[in-house]
């Protein structure tokens, strides 16, 4: 089956960098993305890998390593607003499905 | 450019009343979602048009579940008779196409069933 798992939660300071990892299990992965969810809000989209390497946005970036199957979401000069969840989600062939993790919670601090 | 739009926004019903969701997409994409979302959980994937056609419903509980997609534009996701279970937020996103790597997320319809 296809599986992803990530934190539940993380808290950081706000101007510090935080690491949002994501490991998953998948047969035909094609792609990873970052999805921001503020409460009550809708997902939205941060960034994407297809290949291997570092995709940077800003101050979020992205890593993966298809190898490892593995990824991170990198966020720089934390501000107040990033206090949101976080969804990795893995595309898989077998019908281009996108399957989402349970999401991190991150929390910001002054 | 408009984004995904849903409504209604909020919904509560009674268990075993009907309830219908819509949504228009964005012009363009081909590829429609419905994602069920549980508090504190990650979006599931309940459908997936390609146009017109359900290319994906395995997750989705056809006893009283059942979608739409007129034209392959609007849809329109339904559930007779609700359940208390049901209650959650329904997402509907869209993409240009099938693997795209960028899905567009609605604000979604959150249910309630008392």
């Amino acid at each position: 089956g296809q599986s992803l798992e990530q934190p539940s939660e993380v808290t950081a300071v706000e101007g510090a960098i935080v690491q949002i990892n994501c490991t998953y299990q998948t047969s035909g992965f094609y792609g990873l993305s970052w999805y921001q969810q503020h409460d009550g809000g809708a997902p939205t989209f941060l960034s994407y890998n297809a290949l291997d390497g570092l995709e940077e946005t800003g101050r979020f970036s992205s890593f993966l390593s298809r190898s490892d199957s593995y990824g991170y979401l990198l966020l720089q000069e934390l501000q107040m607003k990033d206090s949101a969840s976080y969804f990795c989600a893995v595309g898989y062939t077998g019908g281009f499905k996108t399957i989402f993790g349970a999401g991190t919670r991150l929390f910001v601090k002054a | 450019e408009a984004g995904v739009v849903q409504s209604p926004r909020y919904k509560i019903i009674e268990k075993k009343q009907p309830v219908a969701f819509w949504c228009n997409p964005i012009s363009g994409h081909n590829t429609l979602y419905w994602y069920l979302q549980n508090l504190g959980q990650g979006p599931e994937l309940l459908i997936r048009y390609e146009n017109e056609e359900a290319v994906d419903d395995s997750q989705l509980p056809k006893d009283r579940f059942s979608a739409e997609r007129l034209k392959g534009v609007d849809s329109t996701l339904k559930i007779q008779p609700a359940e208390l279970g049901d209650s959650a937020v329904y997402l509907c996103a869209s993409s240009l196409a099938a693997g795209a790597g960028e899905l567009f997320f609605g604000e979604g319809s959150r249910l309630t069933v008392l």
